[in-house]
């Protein structure tokens, strides 16, 4: 049961332009959400977080928005640069049961074109 | 400098063969995990650690096994009987029961059957 999901497998932007990369959950019960970057051969790196009680969370030109009400979140990079390449993952931590243990989305794979 | 050491890097495993992966952290962190990634999938959980000479099965520990004698390591066997053992494998480690803490993610290991 993938109860986070990404369905946009890839997503390719001109460098200078916005990336919208989107995220979907169906637990509810989540109330974090995490964004992680992965370059190839390398783990992956926390990017930016968002609580629940917020609906935007900005960090330099990266952005989350969380619609509760949707079960939707996103991330986006303004502007996108040739260094942003890489895959996003979005999580969110099974609270209720196990603190901090994650649940992943499949990963968005971001190449941005100079 | 305060971080994830996994290794090796490439791992080559023989039909039958048990090997085991290496997973140490200077972080000082209480809680260890194990994923593994699969080509278009994002990170499933193998096992957690809350704390030493405890660990936990995730989603997918079949054919795995782990050991947690020191807080500073989670070494992870992949045994014989995982019958699809060719993966990438992340080691990443937290402070447990904060959510807001992030996980921090060794550079992984990639394992080949031969």
């Amino acid at each position: 049961d993938q109860q986070v999901k990404q369905n946009s497998p890839s997503l390719s932007v001109q460098e200078g332009r916005i990336s919208i990369l989107n995220c979907d959950y169906t637990n509810s019960m989540f109330d974090y959400f995490l964004w992680y970057k992965k370059y190839p051969a390398e783990g992956p790196t926390f990017l930016i977080s968002i609580s629940s009680i917020k609906d935007k969370n900005e960090d330099g030109r990266f952005t989350v928005f969380l619609n509760k009400s949707a079960k939707h979140l996103s991330l986006h990079i303004v502007p996108s640069q040739p260094g942003d390449s890489a895959v996003y993952f979005c999580a969110a931590p099974l609270r209720k049961t196990s603190g901090s243990r994650l649940t992943f989305g499949e990963g968005t794979q971001l190449t941005v074109n100079p | 400098d305060g971080g994830i050491t996994q290794s090796p890097k490439y791992l080559f495993r023989k039909e039958g063969q048990n090997v085991t992966l290496s997973c140490e952290q200077n972080l000082n962190h209480d809680a260890m995990y194990w994923y593994r990634q699969d080509p278009g999938q994002g990170l499933r959980l193998i096992y957690y650690s809350q704390i030493v000479n405890d660990f936990q099965k995730g989603d997918i520990a079949e054919g795995y096994s782990v050991s947690r004698e020191k807080k500073e390591s989670f070494p992870l066997t992949v045994t014989s009987a995982q019958k699809n053992p060719t993966a990438f494998y992340l080691c990443a480690s937290s402070n447990w029961g904060l959510m807001n803490q992030p996980q921090h993610f060794g550079d992984g290991t990639r394992l080949s059957i031969l």
